[in-house]
């Protein structure tokens, strides 16, 4: 009965490559996102998708491409993965667009890149 | 656009002890202030929340505060225990662009 689920759970890959991570949320929201978590626990939004129709996109790289295929998934695809992109990636849902809604997290993709 | 600071960066109590984190922001037409919990290997989950309309709200053992006055809410945990242990992060809406702003966190420690 996982709310929101994120797959794989750890990701270890070589510079250059591509890869992607992929987002389900069964609670029936509008809204999902993916944010980045760096090493020093900053939490930042890279993207937002309202009914599969992108909303925020905060000055991420082009080699980052969200994909939402229906409202409860959100996948998020990475080109040319680079030293830098190593993070925790964390997917988030939320009933509908409005930033006092809360948000449900998942259980975040730790992304290494060697 | 909305700046959050949060304080401190780290905080180690006794497990019994209280335990206050402070978040500060630019944005006085903010109306929502949330506080997440991040557990371990986990994400952030919401614990308490509060609204412009009121100026406390409690949940058993935490409570948020705010003084829309000096742009300031706190978490406060009485009565802390090891489980309290995680990483604490406060939030604010940013007036355009239906997006949360984030605090930097703050790890707290409870020690037995």
């Amino acid at each position: 009965d996982t709310a929101v689920s994120q797959t794989p759970k750890y990701l270890v890959t070589q510079m250059g490559n591509d890869k992607s991570i992929k987002c389900e949320q069964n609670l029936g929201h509008d809204t999902m996102y993916w944010y980045k978590q760096d090493s020093k626990k900053f939490l930042k939004i890279m993207f937002s998708y309202n009914n599969k129709e992108l909303i925020i996109n905060e000055t991420v790289p082009n080699r980052f491409s969200p994909k939402s295929p229906d409202k409860a998934h959100l996948n998020l695809h990475i080109n040319s993965l680079e030293l830098g992109d190593s993070a925790v990636y964390f997917c988030a849902s939320s009933q509908e667009r409005l930033s006092t809604d809360t948000q449900y997290f998942g259980p975040g993709t730790r992304l290494t890149v060697l | 656009g909305e700046n959050v600071e949060q304080h401190p960066s780290t905080l180690s109590v006794q497990e019994g002890d209280s335990a206050v984190i402070k978040c500060t922001y630019s944005d006085s037409a903010s109306n929502y202030f949330p506080w997440y919990k991040q557990e371990l290997g986990k994400g952030p989950q919401l614990i308490i929340d509060i609204r412009s309309n009121v100026g406390e709200k409690k949940d058993q053992r935490i409570a948020v505060t705010l003084n829309k006055t000096a742009k300031h809410f706190s978490l406060h945990i009485t009565e802390t225990q090891p489980e309290d242990s995680a990483v604490y992060f406060c939030a604010v809406p940013r007036r355009y662009g239906n997006k949360l702003v984030f605090g930097a966190g703050t790890i707290l420690r409870v020690k037995s």
